[in-house]
């Protein structure tokens, strides 16, 4: 199974909104990771776990919050979102930290 | 600061006409570059990983290769559906001070 699931594919979330989505991996992978992604950008990177550890956080709003409940599934909880949260949020999991990532297809998130 | 810049940005093609995507680099302690695809609104999705400068990697119509300082990334007689951007991410760093950079990535379209 080469495969990273994520769940829902697409949200529609109003700013006073929880809500949460999700990414599992069954690869035995150590490393996973949250990408956002707007449209003609490359992705952005969010957070990264390695380890079920959160190791990396690029300066990302407390509106978005990491979960990692065990070593195949990774969660992103959403509160207060704003409109310029729109995107496409990509899961990635790798072997190892930063070697080759397998991406999921992505949720596709509009905040209205 | 770590760089990566990939050319040109897009690139339109006729079915059988080759040509070469370039990413140029300047990072500090490079651990290995990659090539991913992008479809629309769909996970990046893997192609090539290369550690070395000279070392080259070929995948039916694509072929990537390394220098110390760029990769290209050739596509020979390219079909139709070989339209999609394609993105280079650079491993850089060591020892807890790792890090993934994205180029913006080349939009391919092969026209038939």
């Amino acid at each position: 199974d080469t495969e990273v699931t994520q769940t829902p594919k697409h949200l529609v979330m109003g700013m006073t909104n929880k809500k949460s989505l999700k990414c599992e991996q069954h690869m035995g992978h150590r490393a996973m990771y949250w990408y956002k992604q707007k449209a003609k950008k490359p992705p952005e990177l969010m957070f990264v776990y390695s380890y079920e550890k959160l190791s990396i956080n690029e300066s990302v709003p407390s509106r978005f919050s990491p979960e990692c409940p065990n070593s195949s599934l990774l969660n992103l909880h959403l509160h207060a979102l704003q409109p310029e949260d729109s995107a496409l949020y990509l899961c990635a999991s790798s072997q190892a930290l930063f070697q080759r990532q397998f991406f999921g297809p992505g949720t596709r998130l509009t905040v209205l | 600061e770590d760089q990566v810049t990939q050319s040109p940005e897009a690139l339109r093609l006729q079915e059988g006409e080759s040509s070469s995507l370039n990413c140029s680099y300047t990072v500090s302690g490079l651990r290995g570059l990659f090539w991913y695809r992008q479809d629309p609104g769909k996970g990046p999705e893997f192609l090539f990983t290369l550690y070395s400068a000279g070392e080259e990697k070929e995948k039916e119509r694509l072929k990537a290769t390394l220098t110390k300082k760029e990769s290209f990334l050739h596509i020979t007689a390219p079909k139709p559906e070989d339209s999609a951007t394609y993105l280079c991410a650079v491993q850089a760093g060591q020892g807890g001070s790792e890090k993934l950079v994205f180029g913006k990535g080349t939009k391919l379209t092969v026209n038939p």
